[in-house]
């Protein structure tokens, strides 16, 4: 069984530019999470896909936005990079909502 | 008040010591508990789920929760060098928004 997997593991982007994540879900998974890890601290939730759809959302601006896709692979956008968001990225599966979630092993992302 | 306290440590215990790990919570909502390790530069990994009040045992683990102090523990028998990470508390409400609130993690070193 394939677990949680995401692409890319390491990324280096500049003050402005936008940025694409990837995230794979565990087989049989419909329910894709996103959260964002400071250093030191623990993950904070972004958002909740739910078979393509928007099912709930943290306390993050508009620039961070996401996709479901049908085969339930998911995209976190981020647009207007600031140095802020300097982070290790996290998705998360689950059979569905209130279910547990497995957690891939992010990407780090650094704003220079 | 944090929705959800943890102590960062480090905590250093000798091999084969048992360790316990605890979070308090303020949300009386949260009716899921989840505990998650953490390797370094590693995605979190789910240890242990429970719903509502009680115990939970799994080989060297066992977790527990007391809802009425809204206090939350871990405890791992015979311990590891390889338990040695950092161990994330978290908990969820059950609606419709998904979001899993974590604790900051407690760092671990089990010493040979």
């Amino acid at each position: 069984e394939t677990g949680v997997t995401q692409s890319p593991t390491h990324l280096i982007k500049t003050r402005g530019q936008q940025v694409t994540l990837r995230c794979s879900s565990q087989s049989g998974h419909n329910t894709v999470s996103w959260y964002q890890q400071a250093l030191g601290q623990g993950p904070q939730f972004i958002f909740q896909y739910y078979r393509e759809e928007e099912n709930g959302r943290g306390n993050f601006p508009p620039r961070f936005s996401g996709l479901q896709f049908p085969n339930y692979s998911s995209e976190l956008n981020v647009n207007a990079l600031e140095l802020d968001d300097s982070a290790l990225y996290l998705c998360a599966s689950s059979l569905g909502v209130n279910q547990p979630q497995h957690f891939g092993d992010g990407t780090r992302l650094s704003i220079l | 008040q944090k929705e959800v306290e943890q102590d960062p440590g480090p905590l250093s215990v000798p091999e084969g010591a048992i360790v316990s790990l605890n979070c308090t919570y303020s949300n009386s909502a949260f009716q899921y508990f989840m505990w998650y390790r953490q390797y370094s530069r590693k995605g979190p990994e789910l240890l242990m789920y429970t719903y509502s009040s009680g115990n939970k045992e799994d080989g060297r683990f066992t977790a527990q929760v007391d809802k009425s102090s809204k206090y939350i523990s871990l405890f791992i028998r015979d311990s590891q060098p390889s338990d040695s990470a950092t161990y994330l508390c978290a908990m969820s409400e059950k609606n419709r928004d998904d979001k899993i609130i974590f604790g900051k993690g407690t760092r671990l070193h089990i010493l040979p």
